[in-house]
């Protein structure tokens, strides 16, 4: 297992555009998350997945974010229509269901950059 | 909610020496977990060390250390014998509700040699 991969690394889109992220987890990690991190910020959350299930959603996923996880197993993020405010790092983790004990492990992310 | 504050944005050190990065949080939960992450230029986010609150004992992992000090709700990590490849983001984190991790600002720690 090569730890949590992120595709693609970096992604410049025009305003009003669609995109699609992807994460792979580490694969016996049952929990996978995102967020998003803008220049010289923490990470701030959006939604996290346990198996299949999107368990919570921040309020900042906005009706033009949707997050997927068929079969409990890689994950998708889209953005459609995006905005200039939209341009940020997309990061992904994956845990064990239990968080505490262990952590996250994160991909590298995919950066935004919306012109 | 559960809340993290590193009140340091920027700090320095030369190498060999020790720096600490301070972290406050709040909770009203008795159990719990608080965790440092690294952030390297090239992005990746990397597990530090990690404290269990009901543990006195603060947690050591090589070169980094913490302060825990429950009462006070202070994180503190201190790093020792700096090194160049230090160079990068910190965060202090902090599970919400044992869904998702919160984290703080960050503060930038630049090793000069």
């Amino acid at each position: 297992d090569t730890g949590v991969s992120q595709d693609p690394r970096h992604k410049i889109t025009k305003r009003g555009q669609n995109v699609t992220f992807r994460c792979d987890p580490i694969s016996e990690h049952n929990r996978l998350y995102w967020y998003r991190q803008t220049l010289g910020q923490g990470p701030e959350f959006l939604t996290y997945f346990q198996n299949e299930a999107q368990l919570e959603k921040s309020r900042l996923l906005s009706d033009r974010f949707s997050a997927e996880r068929p079969k409990g197993s890689f994950s998708t993020l889209e953005i459609q229509r995006t905005e200039q405010g939209d341009s940020a790092m997309y990061l992904c983790a994956s845990s064990l269901a239990f968080l505490p004990d262990y952590g996250y492990t994160f991909g590298s992310g995919t950066r935004l950059t919306v012109v | 909610a559960q809340t993290v504050t590193q009140s340091q944005p920027e700090m320095s050190v030369q190498e060999a020496e020790t720096v600490t990065l301070s972290c406050t949080y709040d909770t009203s939960e008795n159990n719990y977990y608080l965790f440092w992450y690294k952030q390297p230029p090239s992005r990746q986010m990397i597990l530090v060390i990690r404290q269990e609150a009901y543990k006195q004992q603060n947690a050591t992992e090589n070169r980094f250390s913490v302060n825990f000090q429950k009462a006070a709700k202070s994180f503190s990590l201190k790093i020792s014998d700096s090194q160049l490849g230090d160079t990068a983001m910190y965060f202090c984190a902090f599970p919400n509700n044992n869904n998702d991790m919160r984290f703080g600002a960050g503060t930038r720690l630049t090793v000069k040699p």
